[in-house]
């Protein structure tokens, strides 16, 4: 079936530098796409989102690119912190698939000091 | 101080024994999900709630029963029939089912078998 998967496991990075997650779908029918931070033991906290008529959006610190051509999405941390340590996953949703959420394999995130 | 509660934070389930987790959101959203993640793994959609007294299958249900008596609540029962019910269960809800609502999550229920 459609699926929403990522590239890296683990990313590993230096304190103070920029953060890149990526992100590959297959359903090219896709609406709408969201990032998610986990940290261990916990739930999942929203990051950003993006619409498929858009190709980026900006928030605090984050920014979200999407390539449809592609079927690529992904997620820029700037001067990435100690406390953006987690796993980040994507997800996306689909009208036809009735707005359920299907969410991506994840990558961990290290910050090292 | 509004959100998404679970209870309890750990389970412990024998051989046979049907349990249920809590949820509980004062957020006043009308739609309610339950996930379960398996380690190293995404979220995969176990039931979803659009309103009350109505509930629908999501991926893997079988195995899992829910209710949806009360807006605010949406337990999930694990029976005896899931045979590999340890897991990371997420509860989640959201205003609703249109496309650019956001689902947020709640602490999560760590359940395992004895």
């Amino acid at each position: 079936g459609e699926s929403v998967g990522l590239h890296l496991p683990t990313l590993s990075v230096q304190e103070g530098d920029n953060s890149i997650i990526n992100c590959a779908y297959s359903n090219s029918a896709s609406d709408y796409f969201i990032w998610y931070k986990q940290e261990s033991g916990k739930g999942p906290q929203f990051i950003i989102d993006i619409r498929s008529n858009m190709d980026k959006r900006q928030g605090q610190r984050v920014t979200v690119l999407l390539n449809k051509t592609v079927k690529h999405l992904s997620l820029q941390i700037a001067a990435t912190q100690p406390g953006d340590s987690a796993v980040y996953f994507c997800a996306e949703k689909s009208i036809a698939a009735g707005n359920k959420l299907t969410f991506g394999g994840g990558t961990r995130v290290l910050v090292k000091p | 101080d509004g959100g998404i509660t679970q209870s309890p934070k750990y389970l412990f389930r024998k051989e046979g024994q049907n349990v249920t987790l809590s949820c509980e959101q004062n957020l006043n959203h009308d739609a309610m999900y339950w996930y379960r993640q398996d380690p190293g793994q995404g979220l995969r959609l176990i039931y979803y709630s659009q309103i009350v007294n109505d509930f629908q299958k999501g991926d893997i249900a079988e195995g899992y029963s829910v209710s949806r008596e009360k807006k605010e609540s949406f337990p999930l029962t694990v029976t005896s029939a899931q045979k590999n019910p340890t897991a990371f269960y997420l509860c989640a809800s959201s205003i609703g089912l249109a496309l650019g609502e956001t689902q947020y999550f709640g602490p999560g229920t760590r359940l395992l078998v004895l």
